[in-house]
C-alpha cells in the first residue's frame, strides 16, 4: 500500500502564526484528504485536494483558513493560518490506494499557545 | 447520507477478557466498504480491516475477529483474550462510491487493564 510521509509530527506555535504541513506520497495518487482530529474527537474531512485544481472544501472550512497546495501527484500541503488556541489538534492527510483501502500519514500534534 | 454510529464510547476490561465494539451504519447503497482502524495513544491511525458489501463471511486474523450482517447494518469487532496493548480508540468508518472520503464514527476507547 501507499506509504505517506507527513511532517512536521509534532508543533507548538504562537497563536496568530500559521503553520504549513506536508505531506509526501510514494506513489501517485489522483486524491488527496486532510483531515482533523481536535482532543478526544473523532476524525472530520477539511478537504480533498486534487491535482492541477483548486481543493474542495467541507462545510465548516474556508479557503483563507486552510490553504492547501497539490503541485504534484505526490505531494500536498495544508496550512493552518492564523492559529487560535482552538485550532490545536492532530491534523491528518490521507490517500486511497485502489483496491487496498485508505492510508494516513502519522499526524501533525498541533498545540496553539 | 451515510452514517456510521459507534454508541460505546468508553470500554474498559480486564486484561485476559473478551471484548466487542459494536459499529452500525446507514446507507442507501448498494456497494460500500467498511474499515476498522486502530488509535494507539502515539496516534497514528492503524489499519485493521476492510470488507466491502458483497463479501459478508467473518473474518479472523489471530485474536480479532469481524462480524458484518447486512441484515442488521452491522460490522462488529472482536478481540479474544485483550491485553494491555490493545489500549486504544478503536474507529469504524465507511466508504462508498458515491463519496470520496472516509467517514468516521466517533470511536470507542478501549482500556485494558492489567
Amino acid at each position: 500500500s501507499a506509504v505517506i510521509s507527513q511532517k512536521p509530527s509534532r508543533d507548538i506555535c504562537q497563536r496568530g502564526t500559521s503553520l504549513t504541513i506536508q505531506c509526501q506520497v510514494d506513489s501517485q495518487v489522483t486524491m488527496m484528504f486532510w483531515y482533523r482530529q481536535q482532543p478526544g474527537q473523532s476524525l472530520t474531512l477539511i478537504a480533498t485536494a486534487n491535482q492541477g485544481s483548486e481543493a474542495t472544501y467541507e462545510s465548516g472550512f474556508v479557503i483563507d483558513k486552510f490553504p492547501i497546495s497539490r503541485p504534484n501527484l505526490t505531494f500536498s500541503t495544508l496550512t493552518v493560518s492564523n492559529m487560535s488556541p482552538e485550532d490545536s489538534s492532530i491534523y491528518l492527510c490521507s490517500v486511497e490506494a485502489p483496491g487496498q483501502g485508505f492510508t494516513f500519514g502519522s499526524g501533525t500534534r498541533l498545540t496553539v499557545v | 447520507a451515510q452514517k456510521v454510529t459507534q454508541a460505546q464510547t468508553e470500554i474498559s476490561v480486564v486484561e485476559k477478557e473478551d471484548v466487542t465494539l459494536d459499529c452500525v451504519y446507514e446507507t442507501r447503497d448498494t456497494t460500500y466498504y467498511l474499515f476498522w482502524y486502530k488509535q494507539p495513544p502515539s496516534g497514528e491511525l492503524v489499519f485493521l480491516i476492510r470488507r466491502n458489501s458483497f463479501d459478508e463471511q467473518n473474518e479472523i486474523s489471530g485474536r480479532y475477529s469481524w462480524n458484518f450482517q447486512k441484515s442488521t447494518s452491522s460490522f462488529n469487532f472482536t478481540i479474544t483474550a485483550s491485553q494491555v496493548v490493545d489500549s486504544a480508540v478503536y474507529f469504524c468508518a465507511f466508504h462508498s462510491n458515491s463519496g470520496y472520503a472516509l467517514n468516521f464514527g466517533k470511536g470507542t476507547s478501549l482500556l485494558v487493564t492489567p
